[in-house]
């Protein structure tokens, strides 16, 4: 069975530090791996991993994909307040498959 | 372009009612799909459609029909609503299916 798990499901950290969030799958005839950050609305997309050991960067913002070990790995440094979020990662084949997420709150 | 709309933003049912959910994009994207959000639940998946005139069923379909008449349009019918389906429902849709997914604003639903 396809699932997708995140670790750790939820996050308190002060403005400064620096995170991980972690996501490992097991899915059959995996294509991408997509991170999201969900706020109060409808998750907004971060990132598509395809390939790996390449890094994908968005300002403060990294993540990267290990097809090997079936992970992934959303790095968040110099952490905001605005970054206080849910992070969902997905798994595609035509079905998506997401992660029950990762609750992050960035306290000043 | 609009993107992904969805209508109504928020909905009180009783227990037996019906209605539809109201999902429709203008990016002439192929596949769209129709998510449940619940409280340390993540998305769980009801159906998708990979074209117009093509539905499956997903994760959690039960109690929901859809149907795809259109490319731009993908409705979301609860028959008879119960309790358990109070959630905020999230309607996407993508060019392909390597390609990320465009979400609605959602549709917050009480059933009581």
């Amino acid at each position: 069975e396809d699932k997708v798990v995140q670790s750790p499901l939820s996050l308190v950290v002060h403005e400064g530090d620096t995170v991980t969030l972690n996501c490992s799958y097991e899915v059959t005839n995996f294509r991408s791996l997509l991170w999201y950050k969900q706020e109060k609305k409808a998750p907004t997309f971060l990132f598509m991993l395809t390939s790996s050991g390449i890094e994908k960067k968005s300002g403060r913002l990294s993540s990267i994909l290990d097809k090997k070990e079936l992970f992934s790995i959303l790095n968040i440094t110099a952490t905001q307040t605005g970054d206080s979020a849910v992070y969902l990662c997905a798994v595609p084949p035509d079905k998506l498959i997401f992660g029950t997420g990762t609750r992050l709150q960035v306290f000043p | 372009n609009a993107g992904v709309t969805q209508t109504p933003k928020f909905q009180v049912l009783k227990t037996g009612q019906s209605m539809t959910l109201q999902c429709a994009q203008d990016m002439n994207h192929e596949y769209m799909s129709w998510y449940r959000q619940d409280p340390g639940m993540g998305l769980r998946l009801i159906h998708y459609s990979v074209g117009a005139g093509i539905t499956d069923q997903g994760e959690v379909p039960n109690g929901y029909n859809v149907s795809r008449s259109t490319t731009e349009d993908f409705p979301l019918r609860l028959l008879s609503a119960a309790p358990s389906q109070t959630s905020v429902y999230f309607c996407a849709s993508t060019r392909g299916r390597r390609e990320t997914q465009y979400f609605g604003p959602g549709t917050r639903l009480l059933v009581l």
